[in-house]
């Protein structure tokens, strides 16, 4: 069975720093790009990164370029993003997502997201 | 960017009706369009991609059409189950962004 475990969310002061964690397992990590993405309190969906397999290529949403880094960890099934300078309008629910890029582009499996609020 | 807009943004209807949420995008985006259902404090969930193709799993009640820049999502005989919000994506090319989303709520 898939499964996607994010960990890491809770509060934090503007400014501050923040690292989540996502736990896989089910499949195999390495085989598949990953993603997070966000859903900020009475808004929609957000993407916010994304990694290839092999860690080859990351891409971010503008709204978190130069503040937020994604990384992974196919040896032990692992994906992260750093979360640095935080501000009030990162406060959401995030999402690890894995990605299917074959013929076309889709996320196929979210996990249940952890909850990062940004407040002084 | 590409912008996804999607309509209505709510709508209330009954079990067993038929329901069509649209969604258009601000360029051509070939196939790469896809659909996920989202009930607020679950996992989003994958329902259509590539415009048309249904995750396993998902009831043939769920009905993906379009091409280019035009995309509708079609419920038949809605159940209970389909009360939630449906989002649009297009992953034509980064970021890859999602409609504002359409709640489904019951008359």
């Amino acid at each position: 069975e898939v499964k996607l475990a994010e960990s890491g969310g809770g509060l934090v002061k503007p400014g501050g720093s923040l690292r989540l964690s996502c736990g896989a397992s089910g499949f195999s990590l390495s085989s598949y790009a990953m993603n997070w993405a966000r859903q900020a309190p009475g808004k929609g969906l957000e993407w916010v990164a994304s990694i290839s397999s092999s860690s080859s290529y990351v891409f971010y949403a503008d709204s978190v370029k130069g503040r937020f880094t994604i990384s992974r960890d196919n040896a032990n099934n692992s994906l992260y993003l750093q979360m640095n300078s935080l501000r009030a309008e990162d406060t959401a629910v995030y999402y690890c997502v894995r990605v299917v890029e074959y013929s076309t582009y889709y996320f196929d499996f979210w996990g249940p997201g952890t909850l990062v609020t940004v407040s002084s | 960017d590409i912008q996804m807009t999607q309509s209505p943004s709510s709508l209330s209807a009954s079990v067993g009706d038929k329901v069509t949420i649209t969604c258009r995008a601000s360029q051509s985006i070939s196939v790469y369009l896809n659909w996920y259902y989202h009930k607020q404090g679950e996992a989003p969930k994958l329902l259509i991609y590539a415009v048309s193709t249904l995750q396993n799993g998902v009831p043939s009640r769920f009905n993906g059409s379009g091409s280019g820049r035009d995309f509708t999502l079609t419920i038949s005989n809605l159940q209970p189950d389909d009360f939630a919000t449906y989002y649009c994506q297009q992953t034509y090319n980064t970021p890859r962004t999602f409609g504002r989303g359409t709640k489904v709520e019951i008359k």
